[in-house]
């Protein structure tokens, strides 16, 4: 099915650890973005990329990298996990093509880090 | 600076009645688009409808419609009818230079 594809699904973390959240999306969409969702609260953008090789920070880009080689790929890095990453967090992607650029986004990953 | 504000935490409606979501705006982008997400409680984001900053109608997307008016820097979705199913989180969004950013949200119960 054409979508946007998060692994994993839910993750535990200890304090110090490095991961990768994955994203990939098979729709050929120019734009892909990352969000964190706290309770209670909205989507906060982390980075986001409008095409391969261009990606910049959001509003909370800090403790997060991100690259994007391909057009379907889009890897969130957390470098050193802090109990305050601990939040959903979801991948989107959109395109300018579908005359407007609302997004798709994927199932999300809901991270604990303790 | 791009801000998206919500001022209404949660809302109430009868079943089969109309209901409004306020949504103001701020942005000093000339060019910006505005849309409304819905949220269930099974956590997944579902685009509701899309608005274009030089767009001269409202947009409609069945029972949706996105009363804009940009004089006053609002995007206020109404959904005509309300049906239980539409018992979820809303949220407000808008694009400028690429970035989509989120409102903080509004928690619309449908009462039968």
């Amino acid at each position: 099915n054409a979508g946007v594809t998060q692994t994993p699904k839910f993750q535990v973390l200890k304090t110090g650890q490095s991961m990768t959240l994955q994203c990939a999306q098979d729709m050929n969409h120019e734009y892909m973005s990352w969000y964190r969702q706290d309770p209670g609260m909205g989507l906060r953008l982390i980075h986001y990329s409008v095409g391969a090789g261009i990606t910049d920070q959001g509003e909370v880009p800090n403790g997060y990298n991100v690259s994007r080689s391909t057009t379907e790929d889009f890897p969130l890095r957390l470098l050193s996990a802090a109990p305050s990453q601990t939040s959903v967090y979801f991948c989107a992607s959109s395109s300018s093509r579908t005359g407007n650029y609302g997004y798709t986004f994927g199932s999300g990953t809901r991270l604990t880090v303790v | 600076a791009q801000k998206i504000t919500q001022t209404q935490p949660g809302m109430f409606v009868q079943e089969k009645e109309a209901v409004t979501l306020d949504c103001t705006y701020d942005t000093s982008d000339p060019s910006y688009g505005l849309f409304w997400y819905k949220q269930p409680s099974s956590g997944e984001m579902i685009f509701l409808i899309y608005q274009g900053s030089y767009d001269q109608q409202n947009a409609t997307e069945g029972r949706y419609s996105l009363n804009f008016q940009k004089a006053r820097k609002s995007a206020n979705l109404v959904i005509s009818a309300s049906q239980l199913g539409d018992s979820a989180m809303y949220f407000c969004a808008m694009i400028a230079s690429f970035k989509t950013i989120f409102g903080a949200g509004t928690r619309l119960f449908v009462k039968a």
